[in-house]
């Protein structure tokens, strides 16, 4: 168990580009959510894979996002366009489906910090 | 809808005193509550967890918490501070349905006195 592994870890672009972010989960975990935590505030959810299955978007998630995780196994985040308040820490966070109550523990990443110039 | 406040975005203690950060829910069902610990540049590692088993949660580094129904708080405390406490905690919540999505409250920043 490595921990779950987000690359890069800091990204600065121009204005109008596209960013890829990756995430690496923690093997045999099978759900995946995406965070962004802007400066002085806590992360906000944005999006929710189970295996390859996107179930849930957040409305933060603009058309310019688009997320995926073709085998079920990595996730990229793409943005694209960026503008200047894309800027933020974007988390990675894993965790496995049980049946046990309370094992519900989401293990994050390290983050990728983005900015936009 | 749940959410969760924090109470104090900073809080500054001198180191071996007590340590007190505030969190509150806001929920239709009983949440599962978290606290988290970020250091700068990092990611969030999860200090403690309520998941209804027992009220006093006892989680790392000497943290923790007490869950509250009566007052819908859930307060982190520590009896004696390091300084390598100082950090960002973060209180969250998510509940058993659904996709488990955590809210975040908006985070206190822990200064450590020497």
């Amino acid at each position: 168990d490595t921990g779950v592994s987000q690359d890069p870890r800091h990204k600065i672009t121009k204005r109008g580009q596209n960013v890829t972010f990756r995430c690496d989960p923690i093997s045999e975990h099978n759900r995946l959510y995406w965070y962004r935590q802007t400066l002085g505030q806590g992360p906000e959810f944005l999006t929710y894979f189970q295996n390859e299955a996107q179930l849930e978007k957040s409305r933060l998630l603009s058309d310019r996002f688009s997320a995926e995780r073709p085998k079920g196994s990595f996730s990229t985040l793409e943005i694209q366009r960026t503008e200047q308040g894309d800027s933020a820490m974007y988390l990675c966070a894993s965790r496995r489906t049980s049946g046990r109550r309370g094992d519900n523990e989401q293990f994050f990443g390290p983050g990728t910090r983005l900015t936009v110039l | 809808a749940q959410s969760v406040t924090q109470l104090g975005s900073h809080v500054s203690v001198s180191e071996g005193a007590l340590v007190l950060l505030r969190c509150n829910y806001s929920s239709s069902v009983p949440p599962y509550l978290f606290w988290y610990v970020q250091y700068p540049n990092q990611g969030l590692q999860l200090l403690l967890k309520y998941t209804s088993a027992a009220t006093l949660v006892k989680g790392i580094n000497g943290f923790e918490a007490e869950f509250k129904k009566s007052e819908t708080s859930f307060h982190l405390t520590k009896p004696s501070a390091h300084m390598s406490d100082a950090a960002e905690y973060f209180c969250a919540s998510t509940h058993s349905g659904g996709y488990q999505k955590v809210t975040f409250g908006t985070g206190t920043k822990l200064q450590v006195i020497p």
